[in-house]
């Protein structure tokens, strides 16, 4: 299976200021019809995962725009622009490109 | 409006097979491009692929939960139902059903999760 590492595991913010989380795959996530399936979801506390961004760089509808993915070959990153008080949660990246889809262990970001 | 659901046991001991229904509505089965699956998250822990159905009847499963693993649907009724064998208590999660549409990526609706204990 494609192991994803995310960093940090922790991610403790000030609200209103920037939050990054990085997202590295095993393997390339470039499928051979050239696109490159990463997704990012985000689980509030009690919740169901919600997808947030998917092939790399889509944002879902509904989701704010201070959040934001980019990235390619087997490097990749949210951003938060600006972290409000409902962006707590763990977050999580998952590559589609190789079955089974495999996610990473997690980001908690909480607010400080 | 798109919505899943889980139904099943919520405790199951161990050496039993566990049956979960997915029972889904606001879109269809049939649909090209549709699959339903099911994943899994173990408390405090991470998500975990198990098993995914498409339209055409094609089936994934993952490699290494394979053998007790049978995923089916049922168009008529909505249904995608998941069946686990030789239950351990380390299969003790969450389990969600969750919606991959080739249209708009993976995993784009999931439902509310069940949660399932296995103790004896």
């Amino acid at each position: 299976d494609v192991v994803m590492t995310q960093s940090p595991l922790s991610l403790p913010v000030t609200l209103g200021q920037p939050a990054s989380i990085s997202c590295r795959s095993s393997q390339s996530l470039v499928y051979s019809d050239g696109n490159t399936y990463l997704n990012w979801f985000q689980q509030r506390p009690g919740q169901s995962p919600r997808r947030l961004i998917y092939r790399v760089s889509n944002r879902d509808s509904g989701v704010p725009d201070r959040f934001s993915g980019s990235g390619s070959g087997t490097d990749f990153t949210l951003k938060i622009s600006r972290v409000e008080a409902e962006d707590v949660g763990v977050y999580y990246c998952m590559q589609s490109t190789h079955w089974p889809g495999t996610f990473g262990q997690g980001t908690k970001l909480e607010i400080k | 409006q798109i919505t899943l659901k889980e139904s099943g046991p919520t405790l199951v001991k161990p050496t039993q097979t566990l049956t979960l229904t997915c029972t889904f509505s606001g879109f269809s089965l049939s649909t090209s491009g549709v699959g339903v699956g099911w994943i899994r998250q173990p408390p405090g822990k991470a998500l975990e692929w198990l098993a995914l159905i498409y339209w055409d009847d094609d089936k994934r499963y993952s490699p290494s939960l394979k053998s007790g693993l049978t995923i089916t649907k049922d168009t008529s009724k909505n249904q995608v139902v998941l069946t686990m064998t030789n239950m351990d208590p380390v299969d003790t999660a969450t389990y969600y059903c969750v919606r991959n549409y080739y249209d708009s990526g993976p995993l784009d609706y999931w439902g509310q999760g069940t949660l399932v204990t296995v103790s004896s």
